[in-house]
């Protein structure tokens, strides 16, 4: 089981921001940069934010990611359809010596 | 721009070992970090392992007795052997770089570019 938590799913109508959250502990968001990697259907997760708030090159402005403590978060504003995936936020975690994922949370868009 | 591809058999008996290899394209394996990265149908992802192109490798605690990645720098690819499979190890199994970036308090690991994935069923 993953020790980065996140709510399994969020909502929101079009136009609108969700947020979602990943909760860790000391030992891996709270002294790690935290990336965010976005899963659309039947594809490979890709990328969507490193060093827990900067973006690659061609990812949306919409996205942004910011860290507090042993928590990182994850935005999406101005949400459409084509934001509809599973996120998953990742770091390091140093007591496990090896990377973690989140549980990973589906957007839709209603 | 890096590409990586994994190939390998789509079916494994129980109890028998998985082994798949992933091709890099468009530039060398050298002087990165490689990852083999696991999600089961319907479920969230799992990180197996890395390597380094020097061999060096590293292993998630939960499946480290069965787990071996190595390198063929030569064939710019490396590999995932998984022994005595179950049904539990029935997943889309990834591979990525795993590229090291530096800041002022050390280092940490981005996953990219991705595989497309490749679908392992362990049934007999």
């Amino acid at each position: 089981q993953s020790v980065l938590t996140q709510p399994p799913s969020v909502s929101e109508a079009p136009r609108q921001r969700v947020t979602i959250s990943c909760s860790g502990s000391s030992s891996n968001i709270g002294n790690n940069p935290v990336n965010w990697y976005q899963q659309l259907p039947g594809k490979a997760p890709k990328l969507l934010i490193y060093y827990d708030d900067l973006l690659p090159s061609g990812v949306s402005d919409r996205f942004s990611g910011s860290k507090s403590g042993t928590s990182a978060s994850l935005a999406i504003s101005g949400l459409r359809s084509e934001d509809e995936a599973d996120y998953y936020c990742a770091t390091w975690d140093d007591s496990l010596n090896g990377n973690v994922f989140g549980t990973g949370t589906k957007v839709t868009v209603l | 721009q890096v590409q990586v591809q994994e190939s390998g058999p789509g079916l494994v008996k129980p109890s028998e070992t998985l082994s798949l290899t992933c091709t890099v394209s468009g530039g060398s394996i050298s002087n990165n970090y490689w990852t083999w990265i696991r999600q089961p149908p319907g479920m969230g992802l799992e990180w197996i392992g890395h390597i380094y192109y020097s061999g060096s490798t590293n292993y998630n605690p939960s499946l480290k007795s069965r787990v071996t990645i190595s390198v063929d720098m030569s064939k710019n690819q490396f590999s995932l052997k998984l022994s005595s499979v179950t049904a539990a190890d029935t997943a889309i199994y990834y591979c990525a770089r795993q590229k090291v970036n530096y800041y002022n308090s050390g280092s940490y690991y981005v996953f990219d570019p991705w595989g497309q994935g490749t679908l392992v069923t362990v049934s007999s």
